[in-house]
């Protein structure tokens, strides 16, 4: 089992549609978590950090799930820009980050 | 401007020759590291460092050295490069371990 995991997707929807994405992890000593997004094979950019009391930032929102060890993402309102795909990270106990293989997004005029 | 750089950004190279691609930032960051991306698996953690003379083995250490010598500096050190190793590389800063990481703009490297 990987570490981290992730639906690869693709998910294609259109523009205006809520999307979530789920990401769950192993190490239950991990104790930080991120959400990156990464275009087209470029350098990743953290979109939000995630907290145990989930936070909102515009139409994204986080939530972490400690007690069944997974990480949540919803985008609202898509827009073309939101296409990318979406990294979800874990910095576990032992001073180790943990990549998930990441969702691709594909938001549609 | 903050950022990290990182040389060269494409490199193509034989089997067996040494090579360094180098990292530096300017935010004075303690908490650096190391990552290459493959098609299908993400990126997976090479080697990171907590601080000057401070490194540890990530996921995929293996044909891999690193040194930090200096706070902003963090090389990655191929010494007999194999085509295996092949993959984009990526180097990365933070302020410490739970905050965000910035990353460099990344290296193709390629070895035949």
């Amino acid at each position: 089992r990987k570490e981290v995991e992730q639906d690869p997707g693709p998910f294609n929807v259109p523009e205006g549609a809520t999307v979530a994405f789920n990401c769950t992890y192993s190490n239950s000593a991990s104790q930080s978590f991120f959400w990156y997004r990464q275009d087209c094979r470029k350098e990743p950019k953290l979109l939000m950090s995630v907290y145990s009391s989930g936070n909102e930032d515009g139409r994204f929102t986080a939530q972490l799930n400690r007690a069944s060890q997974y990480i949540s993402l919803l985008i609202r309102d898509s827009k073309l820009s939101d296409s990318a795909t979406y990294l979800c990270v874990v910095n576990t106990g032992g001073f180790k980050t943990i990549f998930g293989a990441g969702t691709r997004l594909f938001v549609k005029a | 401007e903050a950022q990290v750089t990182q040389n060269p950004r494409y490199l193509i190279t034989v089997t067996g020759k040494k090579l360094t691609v180098t990292c530096s930032q300017n935010m004075n960051h303690e908490y650096m590291s190391w990552y290459r991306q493959d098609p299908g698996l993400g990126l997976r953690q090479i080697y990171y460092s907590m601080n000057v003379e401070v490194t540890d083995k990530g996921d995929v250490p293996e044909g891999y050295k690193v040194s930090r010598k200096e706070k902003r500096n963090f090389p990655l050190i191929l010494e007999s490069p194999s085509p295996n190793q092949t993959s984009l590389y990526f180097c990365a800063s933070s302020a410490g371990f739970s905050y965000e990481q910035y990353f460099g703009p990344g290296t193709r490297l390629t070895v035949t």
